[in-house]
């Protein structure tokens, strides 16, 4: 069974406040890695996609990738209110097309 | 405007009978397509991968007879839960992707539809 761990929180965050947001894998043979932020009762968004060992960064977000210790995460600085949803981590394993999926952490921006 | 596209958004169902969620992809042709369902703070679990002109893959532990996943042409696939029972609300959630790409996928190609919410009463 291939496992993508993420503390479900809930995460809460001051507003300004930077927030870490973290992910395991157990599949080595993963490839890409993802992270999706999703509002309650909708369809998940891409936030960011990261490939290679190392930072990644794109506007507020950092993505951290760690394939030796097989773990990725996600930065989110100056957080704001709006950034409040669930934010779950996919992984591409290079056995298949379809993304599996953590339980998400549920992050709390407060203002 | 969405690339993928879900009918119905939510549905609501007398327990027993049968239900049908479409996915289609607007802009392009997908030969394979994924079913995802979510229970309350719970993840994404893919349910099968639908394959144009083939059968459906099912994950283990998915009732291919409970579940059946139609994909008749490149744009549409269909999830129809047979003999709907209250366990079975939940939320339904497909992908899709254009063909021609190669492997590592760029996350940005793998296109997810709206979601559809089932309850079953």
């Amino acid at each position: 069974q291939k496992e993508v761990e993420q503390n479900s929180g809930p995460l809460s965050v001051p507003e300004g406040a930077i927030a870490s947001l973290n992910c395991t894998y157990s599949d080595r043979g993963s490839q890409s890695f993802f992270w999706y932020r999703q509002y309650s009762g909708k369809s998940p968004e891409l936030i960011m996609s990261i490939y290679s060992n190392g930072d990644k960064e794109d506007g507020r977000f950092t993505a951290q990738l760690n394939k030796a210790s097989q773990y990725v995460s996600l930065l989110i600085r100056d957080s704001q209110p709006s950034d409040s949803a669930t934010y779950l981590c996919a992984v591409h394993s290079n056995s298949g097309y379809a993304l599996n999926f953590g339980k998400g952490t549920s992050l709390l921006v407060t203002p | 405007g969405a690339v993928v596209s879900q009918h119905p958004s939510w549905v609501i169902c007398k327990s027993g009978t049968s239900v049908k969620i479409e996915c289609r992809s607007l802009d392009f042709q997908a030969t394979t397509m994924f079913w995802y369902r979510q229970f309350p703070k719970q993840s994404l679990m893919l349910m099968a991968t639908s394959n144009e002109g083939s059968k459906a893959t099912y994950e283990q532990g998915v009732e291919k007879d409970k579940f059946l996943i139609n994909h008749a042409s490149l744009t549409l696939s269909t999830l129809t839960v047979t003999s709907a029972h209250p366990e079975d609300s939940s939320f339904y959630i497909c992908s899709a992707r254009p063909p021609g790409q190669t492997f590592p996928y760029s996350g940005n190609t793998i296109y997810f539809g709206e979601g559809s919410w089932l309850t079953v009463v």
